[in-house]
């Protein structure tokens, strides 16, 4: 069985300040890690995804995440942010050899002026 | 770019009405899935489609049914809507194989049931 939990629902933050939005994750397998956004009335676009290799993962928009194989966390991360940020954030994995992903609750990340 | 297109964006329907949402998707990819959000809920995976004619059962099928005739085209079909299937639907695809393919996802339906 696998789960996704994102601790904050809702992140509220000053414009130009950093965040992280928390994600963990419990699989019996081995899995990959994706962030996802959804900006207001619009589908998801994917942001940054952890395959292999490097632990920490640059994604667009300037946001990044590390995953944490021992604590098995991939909380994402901006050093500063824009009120054009302001969105909901879904973490998901992918079980190795599965096709389809499994989301946690999302965290409504809120910037404010 | 990848794009998955969903027919309706928004749409009423009566109670009881049997109810279609189309998706389309352009990159030739085998995956197809349906997926429900609702606040607090995140995503939740109705159906999938790994081919032609091919559908598994997602966590939540019930009052659900798909069809997939061609290759680019994923039908999601509520039999007898319902008051508690309102709700946003979001279609998506991916490329086959376990490689942690990037799922792409469409622009989303909402539906409202009455």
């Amino acid at each position: 069985a696998q789960s996704v939990t994102q601790l904050d629902s809702q992140v509220p933050v000053f414009e130009e300040a950093p965040v992280e939005l928390r994600c963990n994750y419990s699989s019996s397998v081995s899995v990959y890690l994706f962030w996802y956004v959804q900006y207001p009335n619009q589908g998801l676009q994917l942001l940054l995804k952890y395959l292999s290799g490097s632990t920490l993962v640059k994604g667009i928009n300037g946001f990044e995440a590390e995953f944490n194989k021992s604590q098995t966390s991939f909380h994402l991360r901006k050093p500063s942010v824009h009120i054009s940020d302001t969105a909901e954030y879904f973490c998901a994995v992918l079980q190795t050899g599965a096709n389809n992903l499994f989301f946690g609750t999302g965290t409504r990340l809120t910037v404010i002026p | 770019d990848v794009k998955v297109t969903q027919s309706s964006r928004y749409l009423v329907k009566r109670t009881g009405e049997k109810v279609f949402l189309e998706c389309v998707q352009d990159m030739d990819h085998e995956n197809m899935f349906w997926y429900r959000q609702d606040p607090g809920l995140g995503l939740r995976l109705i159906y999938f489609s790994y081919d032609v004619k091919m559908k598994e059962k997602g966590d939540i099928p019930e009052g659900y049914s798909v069809s997939r005739e061609k290759k680019e085209r994923f039908s999601l079909i509520l039999e007898s809507a319902s008051t508690n299937q309102t709700s946003m639907y979001l279609c998506a695809s991916s490329d086959t194989g376990n490689r942690g393919n990037t799922i792409y996802f469409g622009e989303g339906s909402w539906l409202t049931v009455v």
